[in-house]
């Protein structure tokens, strides 16, 4: 069955610090992958998605992710971090039984002066 | 903007009552989903439907019933509510059009307490 994995459960960075989550996955075949955030008190929003091509995806916000099939992973990144990033940040593989996504458990980024 | 909006926004229970959980878009899509987040486990989908009248099981349906009257509604119903229930509820719905590439979009979460 697919997984998804989030090694770290918080990150802490300083505002215009770089950032990097991890994500690992599990899936048999071809993955579809996503990156999902969710603003404090909010529902999740969809930063960007990988299909077959480009291993960069740039997504919105000035975030992107590298898709890596050999290490089987798809981590985020930004170049410069603001305060508006503390958010908790979710990796997903689309589900191929049900019509769906596989979650991680998501990464807490909090923002600091 | 697609828009889904989900009610109640909150709800505190008592263990072995009847909840229902209601979801509405407006986007016209064909896929609609419930979701349960938990500390710890992230989101699990719960059941999902790709067209009126039809509800399929995800990765945790036990516990939870679904009911999807119309293409704009979607509700998740538990017959008796217990403790392990405790969540916060997601629906979401995505266009069955684009196929897996479909963005799902989120409405802003329910938040149930089973006592």
């Amino acid at each position: 069955a697919q997984s998804v994995t989030q090694p770290d459960a918080r990150v802490t960075v300083s505002e215009g610090a770089s950032l990097q989550l991890r994500c690992k996955y599990s899936y048999f075949g071809t993955p579809y992958l996503f990156w999902y955030v969710q603003y404090p008190r909010q529902g999740l929003q969809l930063l960007l998605k990988y299909y077959p091509g480009d291993p960069v995806v740039q997504g919105v916000n000035g975030f992107e992710a590298e898709f890596s099939k050999s290490n089987s992973s798809f981590h985020l990144r930004k170049a410069s971090v603001h305060w508006s990033d503390w958010a908790v940040y979710f990796c997903a593989v689309w589900h191929n039984y049900a019509q769906g996504l596989t979650f991680g458990l998501g990464t807490r980024v909090s923002v600091f002066p | 903007e697609a828009a889904v909006t989900q009610s109640p926004r909150s709800k505190v229970a008592v263990t072995g009552g009847k909840v229902t959980l209601s979801c509405h878009q407006t986007n016209n899509h064909d896929y609609m989903y419930w979701y349960r987040q938990d500390t710890g486990h992230g989101l699990r989908l719960i059941h999902y439907s790709y067209v009126a009248d039809s509800t399929e099981k995800g990765d945790i349906p036990d516990g939870y019933k679904a009911s999807r009257p119309s293409q704009e509604n979607f509700s998740l119903i538990l017959e008796l509510a217990s403790l392990s229930q405790t969540a916060v509820y997601f629906c979401a719905s995505r266009t069955g059009t684009g196929g897996i590439y479909a963005e799902q979009f989120f409405g802003p979460g329910t938040r149930l307490t089973v006592l």
